[in-house]
């Protein structure tokens, strides 16, 4: 069954702070790899979009890298601000005839000053 | 602004009431879809439409019943619904139906049954 992992369910850290969330999937045979942000109240936006053959995508200071092989992704974050709390939903498309999006649950990011 | 817009933003119905949600997208996109978005649970996706033809319906209940008239707008009227329909409805659109197409997604319609 194709399914999309996402862990830590939650995560708080301090302003100013690194922080890295994960993805596993096990969705086959697969197409790509989206990092979405949705922020409270709002619709998801795209962050990265990443397919089988690259390793690593940058967006500012939002970098996500891809393990095709071990079907892991994760999302790292720098220099984080308060207004990088949000939900990060990891979303894979399976590279059927129909192209369906595997959503994950989301990892909800808080940033405390 | 992603260019996807949806209205109302909030709605509070009881269960015999009929409302219907909008969707506009101002991207000149084809295709456009319909989620339903559940406390902790994933996106479900409930309709698909391409061309203004419905593609894809994920099993979903007949108390929803998508319209979409044109390529830019697509409407979900609701009818008779039970308070486990409660949730964020979001509509999104996409260039085409193709893996590589990014859909972009609107703010959202946070629906309340009573």
């Amino acid at each position: 069954k194709n399914q999309v992992e996402q862990s830590p369910q939650s995560l708080i850290i301090l302003e100013g702070k690194n922080c890295t969330l994960q993805c596993n999937y096990t969705v086959s045979p697969f197409s790509n790899l989206r990092w979405y942000k949705q922020d409270t109240g709002r619709g998801p936006v795209s962050l990265t979009i990443m397919t089988f053959s690259e390793n690593t995508k940058s967006n500012g200071r939002y970098t996500a890298t891809l393990d095709a092989d071990t079907k892991q992704s994760s999302l790292h974050i720098t220099a984080s601000q308060l207004s990088d709390s949000a939900s990060y939903i990891c979303v894979v498309t399976d590279g059927g005839s129909q192209g369906n999006l595997i959503f994950g649950k989301g990892t909800k990011l808080s940033v405390k000053p | 602004e992603t260019g996807v817009t949806q209205t109302p933003r909030h709605l509070v119905m009881g269960m015999t009431n009929k409302k219907s949600l909008k969707c506009e997208q101002h991207l000149g996109h084809n295709a456009m879809y319909w989620y339903k978005q559940s406390a902790k649970k994933p996106l479900e996706l409930m309709f698909v439409y391409n061309f203004k033809e419905q593609t894809e319906n994920n099993s979903v209940p007949s108390r929803f019943s998508p319209e979409c008239p044109n390529s830019s707008h697509l409407f979900l009227h609701l009818h008779t619904l039970q308070p486990e329909d409660s949730a964020l409805y979001l509509c999104a659109s996409s260039q085409g139906l193709a893996h590589s197409y990014e859909q972009y997604f609107g703010p959202g319609t946070r629906l309340t049954v009573t």
